[in-house]
C-alpha cells in the first residue's frame, strides 16, 4: 500500500445512480487532490483541498461534488453521469508548502454505463 | 498548449540496455521536477526527484538530469528490467506564491516504455 487508499477499486454505475468514491491517507499530509486519468490523456486535476478547505475547483461539472470531512478523508460523490466520465480517478495528498511530490492511490476504474 | 511534455509517447527496450525517457517544460519558474511511473492497474508511483538547484541526482538503477537552460529533464533507467515496463510521468511543481505555500504540480502525457525479454 502506498500510504493512501481509495475505495472502490472497480465500480459500474448506471447513468442515473448515485455512487462515491472514497479515498484515506495514512501520511499526515494537509492537501488531498482528486485527478481524472482517460486514455492517452494527461492526468486532470479535478479538486483540490489545503487544510480541507477547496482551493481549486478546476471547471468540473456539477455532477462530480467533493467532501472533504478531515485532512485525512476526501469523497467523490457521483450523480447522473455520462458514459465519457468512464475513467480511472486517481486521489493523491502532499504536505501543501513543502513543494513536495504526490503520493497517489490505486485508484478507482470507474465505468458508466 | 501543456507545460510539461515528452518527446516520445512509446519507447522499447532489450532487457539489460540502458533506457532514456525525456520531456520538455516550458515554466521556467518551475522549482521542483518528479518522476512518477505508473504500472497497469495501478496509481502513479514516485521514482526520482530534482530541485532547480541541481543538475543531476541519482537513485538505485535511475538519474534524472535537468538542463534549465534548454527547460529539459530526462530519466534514465540503467540495465532496464522487464519490472520496468510502465508508463512514466514527469511533472513540474512550481509555487504559485511567492511565498511557497500553494504548489501546483502539472504532468505530462507519459512515456510508455516496454522491456522485451
Amino acid at each position: 500500500e502506498t500510504g493512501v487508499t481509495q475505495t472502490p477499486r472497480h465500480l459500474v454505475m448506471g447513468m442515473t445512480n448515485k455512487k462515491s468514491l472514497k479515498c484515506e491517507q495514512h501520511l499526515g499530509h494537509n492537501a488531498m487532490y482528486w485527478y481524472k486519468q482517460s486514455a492517452k490523456k494527461p492526468l486532470e486535476l479535478m479538486f483540490v483541498y489545503n487544510f480541507k478547505e477547496q482551493t481549486e475547483n478546476n471547471s468540473v461539472p456539477s455532477r462530480f461534488s467533493p467532501e472533504c470531512p478531515n485532512s485525512s478523508h476526501l469523497f467523490l460523490h457521483l450523480h447522473t453521469l455520462q458514459p465519457e466520465d468512464s475513467a480511472l480517478y486517481l486521489c493523491a495528498s502532499s504536505q501543501a508548502g513543502q513543494g513536495s511530490g504526490y503520493t497517489f492511490g490505486s485508484g478507482t476504474r470507474l465505468t458508466v454505463v | 498548449g501543456e507545460s510539461v511534455g515528452l518527446h516520445l509517447p512509446t519507447l522499447s527496450v532489450q532487457e539489460g540496455d540502458n533506457s532514456i525517457i525525456n520531456c520538455a517544460y516550458s515554466n521556467s519558474a518551475s522549482d521542483y521536477f518528479i518522476w512518477y511511473k505508473q504500472e497497469s492497474g495501478k496509481g502513479p508511483q514516485f521514482i526520482i526527484d530534482i530541485r532547480s538547484n541541481m543538475d543531476k541526482r541519482q537513485g538505485q538503477r535511475v538519474t534524472v538530469l535537468l538542463n534549465k537552460t534548454v527547460k529539459h529533464l530526462s530519466l534514465q533507467i540503467a540495465a532496464t528490467q522487464p519490472g520496468d515496463s510502465a508508463v512514466y510521468f514527469c511533472a513540474e511543481n512550481m509555487s504559485e506564491d511567492s511565498g511557497g505555500s500553494n504548489y501546483k504540480l502539472t504532468f505530462g502525457k507519459g512515456t510508455l516504455l516496454t522491456v522485451n525479454p
